[in-house]
């Protein structure tokens, strides 16, 4: 049984530009969590989703950050039109309900 | 609104030392309780949780925690320390208000000297 996979593991982007990460879930959870981690700090909640809903996204940026989990595919956080402060870790968790199995992050750097 | 706090920022130690990392929490309902492990440019690791029943559980690399209600806290403990234990070190808390989602404390970073 797979764990929570995403990908890519590593995006550089120029600033400007467009991200997308995503994260596939493991088999049977239909809740995803995403989380962002700055540099040297701890990892803030961003977003709770189930499938074609948001349930929770009071930890999201109001501009530029979007995210998406389809009924298909994986679950997709999106930011636009990105900046320096948008370099981190970015984790996804995914459950049944309860307790959270994390992916192993995708490490955004801006240029 | 629920919270975490990690008292100490940095612990360094010696090699085969004993540890204790704290851990405080506030939430006026049930939790679930967390510590994971995060080695350098690495994901998260479940060390340990507290679900229900017995307060002192046992997790991976010879952790242990200890539940109390009465204070709040949710300590990591580790009788003698590895070099390889060398990580930051996060706890965590869920309430099943909002949906589960899982409040972090701000990490410890533990450093274990030779």
């Amino acid at each position: 049984n797979a764990g929570v996979m995403q990908n890519p593991r590593h995006l550089v982007r120029r600033r400007g530009q467009e991200a997308r990460l995503r994260c596939s879930p493991m088999k049977g959870h239909s809740h995803v969590y995403w989380y962002r981690q700055l540099p040297e700090e701890g990892l803030k909640f961003m977003v709770y989703l189930q499938k074609e809903n948001i349930i929770d996204e009071s930890g999201m940026p109001k501009e530029r950050f979007s995210a998406e989990f389809p009924k298909e595919g994986p679950s997709i956080l999106r930011i636009q039109q990105v900046v320096r402060g948008d370099s981190a870790a970015y984790f996804c968790a995914s459950s049944r309900q309860g307790e959270e199995y994390f992916g192993p992050g995708t490490r955004l750097t801006v240029l | 609104a629920q919270s975490v706090t990690q008292l100490d920022s940095q612990v360094p130690v010696f090699e085969e030392a004993p540890v204790e990392l704290r851990c405080n929490y506030s939430s006026s309902v049930s939790v679930y309780l967390f510590w994971y492990v995060q080695y350098p440019n690495q994901g998260l690791q479940l060390l340990l949780k507290y679900l229900s029943g017995s307060t002192l559980v046992k997790g991976i690399n010879g952790f242990e925690a200890e539940f109390n209600k009465s204070q709040t806290s949710f300590h990591l403990r580790k009788p003698s320390v590895h070099i390889s234990d060398t990580a930051e070190y996060f706890c965590a808390v869920i309430t099943n208000t909002g949906g589960f989602k899982t409040i972090f404390g701000a990490g410890t970073r533990l450093f274990v000297k030779a």
